[in-house]
């Protein structure tokens, strides 16, 4: 069974850049690797994604700010999002999209970081 | 972008009740809804895909049913462990959307 952690740097100044990576202990390129995130005591945000051939699909809300990528040799999926706001406070997950005959669905979870925007 | 609206909000029950969570899709999405179990500081965990397919490992008391626009989520006896938030999921086109989220939360 893959795993996922996250790990970022907890507090990004305003105006900054919020940088953070995923290990994933098996990064099969058939899947799709995805950044989902969770503003405290909200609900949950579908940032973006990416699959092998490097094709990435960003939500619209986020996507002049955001980059997502995947270093294959290092197992690391990461995100860098720009510009950041106190409304970019969340909690960052990272998943595996899987898929089949019924649609797509996300699992397993890393289990999440913590990013606070705040000087 | 699809919008995904979950009712109730919350729900307070006891152990052994039934408890049904809907979700509306603001358009259809077939069965390409997926829902998952939140518990607090946790991250989310698969329950049910395809509106219908219980995720291997998943007690069997959780069913989901539906296609189109309308979805339920049914526990059929709530157990101790089953206290946590409930988000339904379209990946019918990107970007991906949930829904608002349903505390169960102990009566």
């Amino acid at each position: 069974q893959v795993q996922l952690q996250e790990s970022g740097p907890g507090l990004v100044r305003p105006s900054g850049t919020l940088s953070l990576v995923c290990d994933v202990s098996k990064l099969s390129s058939t899947y799709y690797w995805v950044w989902i995130r969770q503003p405290p005591g909200k609900g949950l945000e579908w940032i973006g994604c990416i699959y092998q051939s490097g094709d990435t699909y960003y939500n619209p809300s986020l996507e002049s700010r955001l980059m997502i990528s995947v270093d294959r040799a290092k197992n690391l999926l990461s995100m860098q999002l720009n510009s950041v706001t106190a409304a970019d406070t969340a909690v960052y997950f990272c998943t595996r999209r899987d898929s089949g005959a019924y649609g797509d669905w996300f699992d397993p979870w890393g289990q999440g970081t913590l990013v606070t925007v705040s000087s | 972008d699809i919008e995904m609206t979950q009712s109730p909000s919350s729900v307070s029950a006891s152990v052994g009740d039934r408890v049904t969570i809907t979700c509306q899709a603001s358009q259809g999405i077939s069965s390409w809804l997926a829902w998952y179990q939140q518990r607090p500081g946790k991250a989310p965990k698969l329950l049910i895909y395809g509106a219908s397919n219980l995720h291997s490992g998943v007690p069997s008391r959780f069913s989901g049913s539906g296609s189109g626009t309308d979805f339920t989520l049914t526990i059929s006896s709530l157990q101790p462990e089953d206290f946590a938030t409930y988000y339904c999921q379209q990946a019918k086109s990107f970007p991906v959307t949930f829904g608002g989220g349903t505390k169960v939360e102990i009566k």
